[in-house]
Formats: C-alpha cells, structure tokens, sequence
C-alpha cells in the first residue's frame, strides 16, 4: 500500500497562475518531507523541504505547506513559469532514512 | 563541484542476465542510496550505504545487491534480470547518512536499464 501518495498525474496551469501540487501520506512517523523536481532525461533535483515539526517553508516563488492533521502537503509555485513544466515528486523521510517517493506529478505551464 | 556521475548511461541487457551499475558521489559525500524509477511504481528506495556499510534496504529482492568502496564509490547489481526489471535506476549522494535532519540528497542523472 501507497505511504505517499500523489493523486494528480499531471496538472496543466497558466503562465503567470499559481501551481498547486498535493501530496497525501499516511505515516504519521514521517519526520521530513521533501519536493524534487525532475526533467526528462534528468534525475531528480532537489527543490524544498520541510521538517514535520513545521507547517511551512517558503523559498521564492516556492511554498510548501504541511497539516499534520490531514496528513497532507502542498507544494506551490507562484507565479508559474513555462521552466517549471517537470515531473514534481513528493518525499516523506522515515526515521531510519529511507525516502518513500510518491508517484509524481506532470505539471505543463502554458504560455 | 562535479555533480553524481553514474555509468552506464544506458544499457539493454537479456533475461537472465546479471548487470552491474556504478556511481560516483559528489566530492565528500559519504552516502550513496539508490533508487528504481518505473512509470507504474514510481521512485522507489532500494539502498543506502554508509561507510561501505549498508544501512537501510527498500523491499526489494535479494538479487538486487550493492556495495561501497572505500572512496565512497558504490556499485549496485541485479542478478537474473527479469522484463519487470526495466527501469532508471538513479543514484544520490549525500553529505551525511539519510538519517541525519535536515539533509538534502543530490541525484545523478540516471542509468536506463532495458531487459528484452
């Protein structure tokens, strides 16, 4: 069974809109969470992240928002650029370190 | 500083076979982790290595194996290869074990596997 969980395969949004990428999890032992973003072609590249002791952590254009309670994550970006068009992955850390991936999501800005 | 470097970019190889795949870690980085990537499963966590010491396995089969050498360079093989096994298989590295907060972990770019 799915620990993370990222229901929207893709997501298409305006130049200039927000992006809004959610992420659920269902281990409530996660300590850390973590956004990377991926190019085709490419690894992963680490984007942001944030402490589950926190429930956000802005860097730029780039916000992410964790509730403990609902056991969900958002990754925001705004405003969205046609750079931003990747595959965004959603990590939850456990204790011992292991890094469980959710399944991606395509975000496709539009000019 | 140059980045995680992993060879063979791709590879094709027969059921049955057995491959072997190396990394590089960035400069001073201690732990190597691996990951499978599938469009079914997504990014799934295999390794991690520490010191030449293993310290996490994901659930995956015995046939998928690894090892770290002294430099920090791993290696990671998968033996009997099955069709089910076509995936990229992406290397990290980071400074410190996956355990220790706050760390963030580099990705190499990939080595694309193809069972036939």
């Amino acid at each position: 069974d799915q620990q993370v969980k990222q229901n929207s395969p893709s997501l298409s949004v305006q130049e200039g809109r927000i992006s809004i990428l959610n992420c659920d999890y269902t281990n409530s032992m996660f300590d850390y969470f973590l956004w990377y973003k991926k190019y085709p072609a490419e690894g992963p590249t680490f984007l942001i992240s944030i402490s589950s002791i926190k429930d956000k952590n802005e860097d730029g254009r780039f916000t992410v928002f964790l509730n403990k309670s609902a056991k969900h994550l958002s990754l925001h970006i705004v405003p969205s650029q046609p750079g931003d068009s990747a595959v965004y992955f959603c990590a939850a850390r456990e204790v011992q370190g292991n890094l469980i991936f959710g399944k991606g999501t395509k975000l496709s800005v539009k000019p | 500083k140059a980045g995680v470097t992993q060879t063979p970019r791709y590879l094709i190889k027969t059921r049955g076979q057995q491959v072997t795949l190396s990394c590089s870690p960035i400069s001073g980085h201690r732990s190597v982790s691996w990951y499978q990537q599938t469009p079914g499963q997504g990014l799934q966590f295999l390794f991690e290595y520490f010191s030449e010491t293993q310290r996490n396995k994901g659930n995956f089969p015995g046939r998928f194996s690894g090892r770290q050498f002294s430099n920090s360079r791993s290696e990671m093989n998968v033996s009997t290869l099955e069709l089910g096994d076509s995936a990229l298989y992406l290397c990290a590295s980071s400074l410190v074990g996956l355990q220790d907060s706050g760390n963030t972990i580099y990705f190499g770019e990939g080595s694309w596997l193809t069972v036939v």
